[in-house]
């Protein structure tokens, strides 16, 4: 089956707009979790969902970002007024719901983010 | 806080073999995993460890040691496309949940 899908592939927007990220991740699966990678940087948690609710948000930087999913699918990370320092790609990664057993997260190919 | 260490850099030569350690110090551990991600693409899984020991998957192999909060990723007859960043990630549960928790990754730069 098809893996974990995530557009646009790049974008590039000017500080202060917001932007939408999407993220389809693979059926079935129902936990979803967010990422952000700066250049040259490890993955830095944002969000992770399971079903359609968030138990853990620690992640997001500051109030500007929110993400969302529905109907156990699809789900978007919303950032508003962008600022350069968001300049990243965020990558969405999806997986049975952890817990005992492997369970490991699949990655979509990310979406490369440019403030300019 | 979660802490997970790993170097920055290494090198090797095609065919041999090394060794990418990883030391992490956090709470509720629940497995360590490795993924390999090549420079503009996504990370894919490698290796899963929840109980001490190796495990050995065809060229690579994954050591852990729960006590000492140490794992280590060893790879073996060394490819050109073996060139990438590692990643070690543990797994934390809290509050009936799981979250990996990454490490920043080694670039392994494998020259001929």
């Amino acid at each position: 089956g098809a893996g974990v899908s995530q557009s646009p592939s790049n974008k590039v927007t000017e500080k202060g707009k917001d932007v939408e990220l999407r993220c389809d991740p693979i059926s079935g699966h129902t936990a979803l979790y967010w990422y952000r990678q700066r250049l040259g940087q490890g993955l830095e948690f944002l969000i992770y969902f399971q079903g359609n609710s968030a138990p853990d948000k620690s992640g997001l930087p500051s109030d500007r970002f929110s993400a969302e999913r529905t109907g156990e699918s699809v789900s978007t990370l919303t950032i508003q007024r962008t600022q350069q320092e968001d300049s990243a790609v965020y990558l969405c990664a999806s997986s049975h719901t952890p817990g005992q057993g492997v369970h490991e997260q699949y990655f979509g190919p990310g979406t490369r983010l440019t403030v300019t | 806080g979660q802490n997970i260490d790993q170097p920055t850099e290494m090198t090797a030569t095609e065919g041999a073999i090394v060794q990418i350690n990883c030391t992490y110090q956090t709470s509720g551990f629940n497995g360590l995993f490795w993924y390999q991600q090549h420079a503009g693409e996504a990370p894919t899984f490698l290796s899963y460890n929840v109980l001490d020991g190796l495990e050995e998957k065809g060229r690579f192999s994954s050591f852990l040691s729960r006590s000492k909060g140490y794992s280590y990723l060893l790879l073996k007859e060394l490819q050109m496309k073996d060139s990438a960043s590692y990643l070690c990630a543990v797994r934390l549960t809290n509050s009936g949940y799981s979250t990996l928790t990454f490490g920043k990754g080694t670039m392994l730069l494998v020259s001929p």
